[in-house]
């Protein structure tokens, strides 16, 4: 089985502009999460997408905005980005059952200049 | 609400030695899950293992051992014999109910040949 997929691996964004991340869960995973890691912060939870809905969400901004596809894949938008954006974004896909583990992929790292 | 606490930042042992990474979480559920992630330098998290509330039972994987106890609320992760590809960041996390997953601040393993 194929792992989750994301991409892009890397992105150079400038200050103002927006990003949009993409995330393909493992096959038949119906949930999807968000993550931003930054060496401040550490691992810190954006929002939850189980079929289509958003089902828990993080204590960011507006600006971080997501949204679920009807076969599971979930994109990710930040609008007028900070510099503080800089991380590493993580996606993790599981079958949406509270016990069931989440696997992550390898992430984007966004730099804003 | 729902807290993970890694309270060893940084360790550095030999390689052979054996080393325990504590993680002491905090939950009001009653049915809850606790997880090991590892993250070596390319950044993706590896999941290591999932153990549920109710079961308290330890658990061995080649060198890697957990002891969950309930009545102090930690759930540690030993490494036997380490080893240099052991060095990364691991961490702990938990999950009860629908509620999102809850990860501690990590404890990065530094393995000295």
């Amino acid at each position: 089985k194929a792992g989750v997929t994301q991409t892009p691996r890397y992105l150079i964004k400038t200050r103002g502009q927006q990003v949009t991340l993409s995330c393909s869960p493992i096959s038949g995973h119906r949930s999807v999460s968000w993550y931003q890691q930054t060496p401040g912060q550490g691992l810190q939870f954006l929002f939850e997408y189980f079929s289509e809905t958003q089902r828990n969400k993080g204590n960011f901004p507006g600006r971080f905005s997501g949204r679920q596809f009807s076969n599971s894949r979930s994109e990710m938008n930040v609008s007028t980005l900070e510099l503080g954006d800089s991380a590493l974004y993580l996606c993790a896909s599981s079958t949406g059952q509270i016990q069931e583990t989440q696997y992550f992929g390898p992430g984007t790292r966004l730099l804003v200049l | 609400a729902q807290k993970v606490t890694q309270a060893q930042t940084e360790i550095s042992v030999v390689e052979k030695e054996d080393v325990t990474l504590d993680c002491v979480y905090e939950t009001r559920d009653t049915t809850y899950y606790l997880f090991w992630y590892k993250q070596p330098p390319s950044g993706e998290l590896v999941f290591l293992i999932r153990r549920n509330s109710f079961d308290e039972q330890n658990e061995i994987s080649g060198r890697y051992s957990w002891n969950f106890q309930k009545s102090t609320s930690s759930f540690n992760f030993t490494i036997t014999a380490s080893q240099v590809v052991d060095s990364a960041v691991y961490f702990c996390a938990l999950r009860g109910g629908y509620q999102k997953v809850t990860f501690g601040t990590g404890t990065k393993l530094q393995v000295i040949p």
